[in-house]
């Protein structure tokens, strides 16, 4: 099956600087690859997701970037802010897997 | 209704005890998972539903727990025996596409076995 490695696991970053987060997964058939951000006793909710067919996508201040040679996508956030703080889990299916997600990622945005 | 139901929010139970958890999908939606987070850890695999096909139990983590989806829509989570370390937020979360759609999450059932 699918196994999605997540890094690093904790990151701490300045408001204003940029975040950036990688996942790697195992499974070459993959085709959907989104990312999930949890607030502090919230569930998780979609922030990004991209599909195989393009190489890059940005909402705003979030970008993803694939690379479907290397099996491996990152989550890029610029001009961070104090509300960003929260733990990211990235994921990955394709249509005959079902959605494996990664460790997640402690992300602290220090005012 | 809205968003993925799930009940109770919170359960306390005594260790050896049965406990049943049920998630309300939205409608419509063919997939259904079931998750596991322990304070501050990660998204725990359960058990996956996908329309009428069996469902993947490869994460349950053992024969006491149990899940089953009726009528393709709700679906309830069953731990029997429970044990201290069955405590944790167990998150429903259903999607309309089988693999590659928006997994819209529950608020969570908290259990606690004293």
């Amino acid at each position: 099956g699918e196994n999605v490695e997540q890094h690093p696991s904790t990151l701490s970053v300045q408001e204003g600087d940029s975040a950036v987060i990688k996942c790697t997964y195992s499974d070459s058939a993959s085709n959907y690859f989104p990312w999930y951000k949890q607030e502090l006793g919230k569930r998780p909710q979609l922030i990004i997701d991209i599909r195989s067919n393009v190489g890059e996508k940005k909402d705003q201040r979030i970008a993803v970037t694939l690379n479907k040679t290397a099996k491996h996508f990152s989550l890029h956030i610029t001009e961070t802010q104090p509300e960003d703080s929260a733990v990211y889990f990235c994921a990955a299916s394709g249509a005959g897997s079902r959605l494996t997600f990664g460790e997640g990622t402690q992300l602290t945005v220090n005012p | 209704g809205a968003g993925v139901s799930q009940s109770p929010s919170n359960k306390v139970t005594e260790k050896g005890k049965d406990v049943e958890l049920r998630c309300d999908p939205i409608s419509g939606h063919t997939a259904l998972y079931w998750y596991r987070q322990s304070l501050g850890q990660g998204l725990e695999f359960l058990i996956y539903f996908q329309g009428n096909s069996a469902p993947d139990k490869s994460g349950l983590p053992s024969d006491r727990f149990s899940a089953e989806r009726t009528g393709g829509s709700v679906s309830t989570l069953t731990i029997q025996r429970t044990q201290q370390e069955d405590s944790a937020v167990y998150l429903c979360a259903s999607s309309l596409l089988a693999n590659t759609g928006e997994l819209f999450f529950g608020e969570g059932s908290r259990l606690t076995v004293l």
